[in-house]
């Protein structure tokens, strides 16, 4: 059990388009859904926290019209990169939270986006 | 301020060599994850502790809340266990934010 997908897993684009990641919470309910973001042989850093049926809660530093977050059920939640340039060719990583556990988490196994 | 230090920063061992990396944190937290990230970046969620011990196949990680201290065993290594190890805490909070430790790169040599 708990068990969190993404998809894609990868995804090359040019610049100038969108891409679209989805993360799923497979076997539970997630009210709320983290997104990180990796670059290499750093840590994970996280970008918004992103609450069922509200507006997503952006980290300092993180453009919330660049990065645009929908949760829209308790098992989906997509980070659209907008407008995508070669910087923000990264490992985007998804984490939910299950619904009514204050601290149970689980990742997802990333997506590493390359932007040409 | 609320930090993971982890240490060793990296390990190599023999394949079936017991292995330990260690991870401490501040006081305070709700709940400490450990997490493999093989070489293609995948993130595995390995275990979530508030306490005590838990064990899935060769791993075990354990927990004392008095020291502020994890630590996660992998018993009979194996080259397949290479990855990074990343212990992160969560510091509770509304949010549940987690604050990640660098990481412990491990090489395990046939």
């Amino acid at each position: 059990g708990a068990v969190v997908s993404q998809h894609p897993s990868w995804v090359i684009c040019k610049s100038g388009t969108s891409v679209k990641i989805e993360c799923r919470s497979l076997d539970f309910q997630a009210t709320t859904m983290f997104w990180y973001r990796q670059f290499p042989k750093q840590s994970l850093m996280l970008m918004a926290t992103s609450n069922e049926g509200s507006k997503a809660t952006y980290e300092q530093g993180v453009e919330k019209d660049k990065f645009l977050i929908n949760h829209a059920s308790l098992t989906l939640s997509t980070l659209t990169v907008t407008s995508a340039h070669p910087e923000d060719s990264s490992f985007y990583i998804c984490s939910a939270r299950v619904a009514g556990a204050a601290y149970e988490q689980y990742f997802g196994p990333g997506t590493r986006l390359t932007v040409t | 301020k609320n930090e993971v230090e982890q240490s060793p920063q990296n390990l190599t061992a023999q394949e079936g060599e017991f292995i330990t990396i260690n991870c401490s944190y501040s006081v305070g937290i709700s709940a400490l994850h450990w997490l493999q990230q093989h070489p293609g970046g995948g993130i595995v969620s390995l275990f979530m502790l508030s306490s005590g011990k838990k064990k899935h196949g060769r791993l075990i990680a354990t927990i004392n809340i008095q020291e502020k201290h994890s630590s996660l065993h992998i018993t009979a290594s194996h080259p397949r266990d290479s990855a990074v190890y990343i212990c992160a805490a969560n510091y509770g909070g509304s949010q549940g934010n987690l604050i990640f430790g660098k990481g412990t790169k491990l090489s395990v040599k046939p």
